[in-house]
């Protein structure tokens, strides 16, 4: 059974801390995905990665960076939250068809 | 870029048949993708079309016209439990690989008695 596994489900920080959401995928899948889900907008890309230490920018990259050391491990960094980062976090995982998406990460900055 | 258009909302009646589109343009397409998603849960796989024509998968199909940019998922014998939102998302071939994924909005389906 395939698997993406988001470290946290729920997450409150405050504003100014460095926050790290890691994702880890067991289906060795060259390309993962960061993304953010808000009401009315949808699935916004915020980085993805199509091979170890390979990233590229999504749409939405700015406030967000990511590390990708090992193949199964990409890691969404906010350098410094702002409560406008406050949101639904999912990640993604990616062969040669469909995505598998983990269970998402509810971060609020505070 | 990519740019993807889907309605916002749809309401059914159970039994029916509901068919929900989604237009796109974008720079370089390699494959189109619908998922389901429940609320509070992450988004399912439901079809994928990289060719034109029509994908059948039990009660949902999926069509897809690559000249025109625009796909339909096809939901028959509704059922209450189809109520959700159902995401359009196109992959682009020109950027990271070929693997870029990009979502539309999503069309929150609604299924009435």
């Amino acid at each position: 059974d395939v698997k993406v596994t988001q470290s946290s489900r729920y997450l409150v920080k405050r504003t100014g801390e460095k926050v790290f959401l890691e994702c880890v995928q067991d289906m060795d899948h060259e390309n993962m995905f960061w993304y953010r889900q808000d009401p009315g907008l949808g699935l916004r890309l915020i980085y993805f990665s199509y091979d170890v230490k390979m990233k590229e920018k999504g749409d939405i990259p700015e406030g967000y960076s990511v590390s990708r050391e090992k193949k199964e491990r990409f890691s969404l960094i906010l350098e410094s939250a702002s409560t406008n980062q406050t949101s639904m976090y999912l990640c993604a995982s990616k062969g040669n068809t469909e995505a598998f998406f983990g269970q998402g990460t509810r971060l609020t900055v505070v | 870029g990519q740019n993807i258009d889907q309605p916002t909302e749809m309401t059914a009646t159970e039994g029916a048949i509901v068919q929900i589109n989604c237009t796109y343009q974008t720079s370089g397409f390699n494959g189109l993708f619908w998922y389901q998603q429940h609320a509070g849960e992450a988004p399912t796989f439901l079809s994928y079309n990289v060719l034109d024509g029509l994908e059948e998968k039990g009660r949902f199909s999926s069509f897809l016209s690559r000249s025109k940019g625009y796909s339909y998922l096809l939901l028959k014998e509704l059922q209450m439990k189809d109520s959700a939102s159902y995401l359009c998302a196109v992959r682009d071939g020109l950027t990271g690989g070929g693997n870029k994924l990009t979502f539309g909005t999503g069309t929150q389906l609604k299924v009435e008695l």
